[in-house]
């Protein structure tokens, strides 16, 4: 969905480090998600937002944080990277109508 | 935890062929959604489905969502190496629509 943008697509980090991740949209969405991807596991969903500062956690919500400042920015936040964090990270919003979710093109993230 | 499991996780076939891909669970979904990913992209949405017994076609595409809304189908018809990809089903639940994901069937169509 070219609604959604994220930055950076790739990064690579040591263990340790804050990492923040960028998740922008222009559709106007309520709801929005970031999940991440590993092999073996498909998507799993990490933390959503219901509306501006409004957040609530998913299932695999340690180790990560999320804020919602604005309804076109939602960001997700690495406190202290782990190398169980290395992942692929989307983020999706939520169509205001229906239960389809649009995901961005992914942040790769490489934690050493 | 909910969970979504997506049969077969590999599957290599001629084009030309017919496949099915399912995708299965104890729970009950508002809705279930079909994605399809190619390597270094997001998921893109094929369908959701939203009515028990529903059916949807896209093209060469039919997806079928279970009576009991707990389970679906893909069937695609005719295989073109340009079907080559993961294929994604997730189920929907709860206000926030939060998605549960199966893990995928790898396809890869062959000339």
């Amino acid at each position: 969905d070219a609604g959604i943008t994220q930055s950076p697509r790739h990064k690579v980090t040591e263990t340790g480090t804050p990492v923040t991740l960028r998740c922008h949209q222009t559709e106007n969405h309520r709801y929005m998600y970031w999940y991440r991807q590993d092999p073996g596991h498909g998507l799993r969903l990490i933390h959503y937002s219901y509306g501006v500062k409004d957040t609530d956690k998913g299932e695999v919500s340690d180790g990560y944080s999320v804020s919602r400042s604005k309804t076109e920015d939602f960001l997700l936040t690495l406190e202290s990277a782990t190398s169980s964090q290395t992942s692929v990270y989307f983020c999706a919003g939520k169509d205001r109508n229906t239960d389809t979710q649009y995901f961005g093109p992914g942040t790769r993230l490489t934690v050493l | 935890t909910q969970l979504l499991e997506q049969s077969p996780q590999f599957l290599s076939i001629q084009e030309g062929e017919n496949l099915t891909v399912y995708c299965n669970s104890s729970s009950v979904f508002s809705s279930l959604q079909w994605y399809r990913q190619e390597p270094g992209e997001g998921p893109v949405l094929l369908v959701t489905v939203v009515t028990g017994g529903e059916v949807k076609k896209l093209k060469r595409l039919t997806f079928q969502f279970g009576d009991a809304r707990k389970d679906s189908s893909l069937h695609i018809t005719a295989a073109q190496p340009g079907d080559t990809g993961l294929y994604l089903c997730a189920g929907s639940t709860g206000t926030a629509s939060k998605l549960t994901f199966g893990t995928g069937t790898r396809l890869q169509v062959m000339l």
